[in-house]
């Protein structure tokens, strides 16, 4: 256990339907990422924050993805309007402002029928 | 823009020694992570090299070559638990990862 916490662990939803994820970071931590990992695959950077602001989103990142990271906390991840390629491992990590090390939970398995 | 190149498999045996190779093209280089990853499981940090060189911790090691855009992991005294996927990744300019497509490590017995 990093420290780092992800709700829900799994989530099955049908295509067009909304999904919400949350994340907990480590309560230091300044900067938090979100990541989408496929099988197979490294995790691909989705966007990331530094306390509140949200500084840097993948230019592959559909409209249809939001995130949110009100007072610095928790974060959470929408997707809109899901569909079947959006089935992935969603990841989240924290990490200390000049920190390399980023330390993961355990992830959001997301599956769209 | 940036990536890095690993193998896709490696295959050893148990008490042996291996070594994952990472090279990397980027813009602007920050230095290189290593991270491992089980079956199911969340990436978990290993090392990170900011300059040329070695970095030992326990059993597993990390070497980096600015030079030659490439550093690879070494693990020692291989245990089954190691069986793995391990990555190499690199921050860009603004903290961002960008990994590597991972090695799976197979270890027989």
């Amino acid at each position: 256990d990093t420290g780092v916490s992800q709700d829900p662990r799994h989530k099955i939803t049908k295509r067009g339907q909304n999904v919400t994820f949350r994340c907990d970071p480590i309560s230091e931590h300044n900067r938090l990422y979100w990541y989408r990992q496929t099988l197979g695959q490294g995790p691909e950077f989705l966007t990331y924050f530094q306390n509140e602001a949200q500084l840097e989103k993948s230019r592959l990142l559909s409209d249809r993805f939001s995130a949110e990271r009100p007072k610095g906390s928790f974060s959470t991840l929408e997707i809109q309007r899901t569909e079947q390629g959006d089935s992935a491992m969603y990841l989240c990590a924290s990490s200390l402002l000049a920190g390399n090390e980023q330390y993961f939970g355990p992830g959001t398995r997301l599956t769209v029928t | 823009g940036q990536s890095l190149e690993q193998p896709s498999e490696v295959t050893a045996v148990e008490g042996a020694i291996v070594q994952i190779n990472c090279t990397y093209q980027t813009s602007g280089f920050y230095g290189l992570s290593w991270y491992q990853q089980h079956d199911g499981g969340a990436p978990t940090f290993l090392s990170y090299n900011a300059l040329d060189g070695l970095e030992e911790t326990g059993r597993f090691s990390s070497f980096l070559s600015r030079s030659d855009s490439y550093g690879y992991l070494l693990l020692q005294e291989l245990q089954m638990k190691d069986s793995a996927s391990y990555f190499c990744a690199a921050p860009d300019s603004n903290y961002q990862l960008i990994w590597g497509a991972g090695t799976k490590l197979i270890i027989k017995p």
